[in-house]
């Protein structure tokens, strides 16, 4: 299977604890993108990787949030002293992007199956 | 933040064509429009997209009014395997914003 891959699908820790999440993407992509998705809600862009650099990062990324793809491969997401408000599901998405700056041609988003996270 | 507003819910017969609507009335100029749906238990997964003119793939047709305030993504013939949150998205520079969606509801 080449597409996206996510580890682990699921995750239940208590309050306060660390967790962190991987995401490997299609291998000749680019770019690389978490979201957030809560029950009922379409998914919240977090954060995007250009190979190894993060270029955006959303307000929703609190100090506790922090993102890497070292190397420009996988790329991982920790959440440090986890709340109960953190429970969701995370979802990691790669594409491909061409072009300079101000001529990107932009390509699908491709997402893997998200890390269900759960917070007692 | 680029805002999409669509139906919470809508239903259709199999085999019959639907037309999902989408209003986005503070699109500008340089934003895409893209389609995407979500199956339960799944990420989404990429339908269609466009920025000015119509457009077709073999899974969907995406029409854009003149205006590009609205736009409607049509399914030809439903099938059961259609049912999904089906989500109108405004790409603006290189964010996505994700609405919450159309659910779908295909009828045998």
């Amino acid at each position: 299977d080449t597409g996206v891959s996510q580890d682990p699908r699921h995750k239940i820790t208590k309050r306060g604890q660390n967790v962190t999440f991987r995401c490997d993407p299609i291998s000749e992509h680019n770019r690389l993108y978490w979201y957030r998705q809560t029950l009922g809600q379409g998914p919240e862009f977090l954060t995007y990787f250009q190979n190894e650099a993060q270029l955006e990062k959303s307000r929703l990324l609190s100090d506790r949030f922090s993102a890497e793809r070292p190397k420009g491969s996988f790329s991982t997401l920790e959440i440090q002293r986890t709340e109960q408000g953190d429970s969701a599901m995370y979802l990691c998405a790669s594409s491909l992007v061409r072009g300079g700056r101000l001529n990107q041609i932009y390509n699908e988003q491709f997402f893997g199956p998200g890390t269900r996270l759960t917070v007692l | 933040d680029a805002k999409t507003t669509q139906p919470n819910s809508m239903e259709s017969n199999e085999e019959e064509p639907v037309h999902l609507p989408c209003n986005h009335s503070t699109i500008s100029g340089t934003d895409y429009i893209h389609w995407y749906r979500q199956l339960p238990s799944q990420g989404p997964e990429y339908v269609i997209h466009g920025l000015t003119s119509n457009v077709n793939n073999r899974m969907a047709s995406l029409a854009i009014a003149e205006d590009r305030k609205s736009s409607t993504l049509i399914l030809h013939r439903a099938t059961l395997r259609d049912a999904a949150v089906y989500y109108c998205i405004l790409r603006a520079g290189n964010q996505f914003y994700f609405g919450t969606g159309t659910s779908l509801t295909v009828i045998p």
